[in-house]
């Protein structure tokens, strides 16, 4: 089983939609997440942090469920500026753990 | 400069040579990392330097070998590398490593896409 698991996508989607990634966890020990974005050929970057009461960035929406382990992201009024790889990380021991990402792709 | 830099952004080698790549960070930031990410595959740790001391090394195949001079500078030394090693390498920094199960932000370098013929 993968210790941090994502759909892959790609996750066609129109303009000025709402999306909805979730990211499912196996460590019930993890204690820190986050949402990175990697954009084509360029590096991960943070997104945001998701706290355990939940969290909002403008249009984007972080929760965080630990009973069943999983954590989503909400994107409200995508835009095509969006489109990128949202990469779900857990942390705990000292390591985060990586999921493979989801591939988002906006269309006019 | 600022953020985190990584030369070269491409590498082409064959299995039989010896490479380096080299990661500088300009954030003031005491823990840097190695991460390895193949197509379509989570990120993997490979190393985490905090305090220029080794202190996870993921089961790496001894063919990799970092040095950490300073805690501004990492270095990845490649040596009999085989064509499954093709992949993007990147690398990271953070405030701190202790800190990890926390919320403590990795910053990112751009990577060097290494092929392995």
């Amino acid at each position: 089983r993968k210790e941090v698991e994502q759909d892959p996508g790609p996750f066609n989607v129109p303009e000025g939609a709402t999306v909805a990634f979730n990211c499912t966890y196996s460590n019930s020990a993890s204690q820190s997440f986050f949402w990175y974005r990697q954009d084509c050929r360029k590096e991960p970057k943070l997104l945001m942090s998701v706290y355990s009461s939940g969290n909002e960035d403008g249009r984007f929406t972080a929760q965080l469920n630990r009973a069943s382990q999983y954590i989503s992201l909400l994107i409200r009024d995508s835009k095509l500026s969006d489109s990128a790889t949202y990469l779900c990380v857990a942390g705990g021991g000292y390591q985060l753990i990586w999921g493979a990402g989801t591939k988002l792709i906006i269309k006019p | 400069e600022t953020g985190v830099t990584q030369t070269p952004r491409h590498l082409v080698m064959g299995m039989t040579n010896k490479k380096s790549l080299k990661c500088e960070q300009h954030l003031g930031h005491n823990a840097m990392y190695w991460y390895k990410q193949s197509a379509k595959k989570p990120l993997e740790l490979m190393f985490v330097y905090s305090l220029e001391e080794r202190v996870e090394n993921n089961s790496v195949p001894s063919r990799f070998s970092p040095e950490c001079p300073n805690s501004s500078h990492l270095f990845l030394h490649l040596h009999t590398l085989q064509p499954e090693d093709s992949a993007l390498y990147l690398c990271a920094s953070s405030q701190e490593w202790l800190a990890l199960s926390s919320y403590n932000e990795q910053f990112f370098g751009p990577g060097t896409r290494l092929t392995v013929l």
